[in-house]
């Protein structure tokens, strides 16, 4: 079965400094994965995904993330955080061998970048 | 996204009553797929659809149905509202084929109150 756990349900950083928001994966082959970021009062909108190649991903607004295969995780990291930052984030994978294409989705990360 | 567009944005119904929650997109994409938000419980999938004639169940469809009218609407019916429906409701569309068509674009959602 798919499934994705974000272990920090809360993010708290500083402007200026290294921000992690953190995602593991369980899939039964190979996975997509996927970021979103939710701004209050907003659907959710794309910022980056893990197809192949390359494990580090670079995405909208300076995000990037790490694939670890060995660790089966997908977190997220910015080097310089922004308070315009702080937003709902959710990480997302599909199996890579299914063909029904849905996406199973974490439960969310709050992060709070604070001036 | 402005591509995916939701209505109503919110509405209150009372217990009992059937409401349609409608979404429509001009990207022109094959897939669409409702999602329901809760807080501390992310996303979860109640339909989605591969194209007009593919309907499919997700992980919630209990008490509620969908149609998918043209390429461009899907529509999300609460036969009988009742209040543990009061959610997030998100729609969001994808293009088929091919893992670099995988990333899903959401609508602005639609806040559901059940009294």
């Amino acid at each position: 079965a798919q499934s994705v756990a974000q272990p920090e349900d809360q993010v708290n950083v500083a402007e200026g400094n290294p921000l992690t928001v953190k995602c593991t994966y369980s899939v039964s082959g190979n996975p997509y994965l996927f970021w979103y970021v939710q701004y209050p009062n907003r659907g959710l909108q794309f910022l980056l995904k893990y197809i192949t190649g390359d494990n580090l991903v670079k995405g909208s607004y300076g995000f990037e993330a790490e694939f670890n295969k060995s660790q089966t995780s997908f977190h997220l990291k910015k080097p310089s955080a922004l308070v315009s930052d702080s937003a709902l984030y959710f990480c997302a994978v599909r199996d890579r061998g299914s063909t029904l294409g849905r996406l199973y989705f974490g439960r969310g990360t709050q992060l709070t970048v604070w001036p | 996204d402005a591509d995916v567009t939701q209505t109503p944005r919110n509405r209150i119904t009372k217990t009992g009553k059937r409401i349609m929650l409608e979404c429509s997109q001009t990207k022109g994409h094959d897939r669409m797929y409702w999602y329901r938000q809760d807080p501390g419980l992310g996303l979860r999938l109640i339909y989605y659809s591969f194209d007009v004639k593919d309907i499919n169940k997700g992980e919630i469809s209990d008490g509620y149905s969908v149609s998918r009218q043209a390429q461009a609407k899907f529509s999300l019916s609460l036969e009988s509202a009742i209040p543990n429906q009061t959610a997030l409701y998100f729609c969001a569309t994808s293009e088929a084929g091919g893992p670099y068509q995988e990333t899903q674009y959401f609508g602005p959602g639609t806040r559901l109150l059940v009294l």
